[in-house]
């Protein structure tokens, strides 16, 4: 079967640095998603990795290995506002969207 | 980025009725809609997948009877959910994508659907 795993919860410190782990299992691979998604909203892109390596966007990377089915989302300089769900998505070898259940990330002051 | 307007935001229905959730892609044309549901702190489920102009496909489980999907043209998809009873309450969200290889896909803003 096809399953992405990610941490249920995770607490940091405003002004800290939090890394949120994805490791995934799918038939095929044609991507990996992040998005951000705040309680009762829809989810918002963050980043896309599709070959090895560290995509960084401000404040926000996303790091993949493929041979590890792994991939982790690390955010720099936490703010308040950055509390809310992360959720991993992996695109499948039929370009299927394949959602983790989501990290729900708690910033404390 | 690309925006997908989505509406209505909230309803809330009597059972047996039906309600429609429309998602428009404002500034590109949606080859591919993506229709989703979310239950409280659950990841996204895919319902089905429609391409302008042909029947959607829908995913193991969900009734293509009850939950209407119509993608009749490259800026619009609608989703009917038909004779609605209370545990048809969740939140629907819509998602487009562009042409039709791996791409971004945009998300309307959802739909919180209360049945009673």
């Amino acid at each position: 079967g096809q399953n992405i795993d990610q941490p249920t919860e995770m607490t940091a410190t405003e002004g800290a640095i939090v890394q949120i782990n994805c490791t995934y299992q799918t038939s095929g691979f044609n991507g990996l998603f992040w998005y951000q998604q705040h309680a009762g909203e829809a989810p918002t892109f963050l980043s896309y990795n599709v070959l090895d390596g560290l995509e960084e966007k401000g404040r926000f990377s996303s790091f993949l290995s493929r041979s590890k089915g792994y991939s982790y989302l690390l955010l720099k300089e936490l703010q308040m506002k950055d509390s809310a769900s992360y959720l991993c998505a992996v695109m499948d070898s039929n370009y299927q969207l394949i959602w983790g259940a989501g990290t729900k990330l708690i910033i404390k002051p | 980025g690309a925006v997908v307007s989505q509406h209505p935001s909230w309803v809330i229905c009597k059972s047996g009725t039906s309600v429609k959730i429309e998602c428009r892609s404002l500034d590109f044309q949606a080859t591919t809609m993506f229709w989703y549901r979310q239950f409280p702190k659950q990841s996204l489920m895919l319902m089905a997948t429609s391409n302008e102009g042909s029947k959607a496909t829908y995913e193991q489980g969900v009734e293509k009877d009850k939950f209407l999907i119509n993608h009749a043209s490259l800026t619009l998809s609608t989703l009917t959910v038909t004779s609605a009873h209370p545990e048809d309450s969740s939140f629907y969200i819509c998602s487009g994508k562009e042409g039709l290889e791996v791409g971004e896909l945009f998300f309307g803003e959802g739909s919180r659907l209360t049945v009673l």
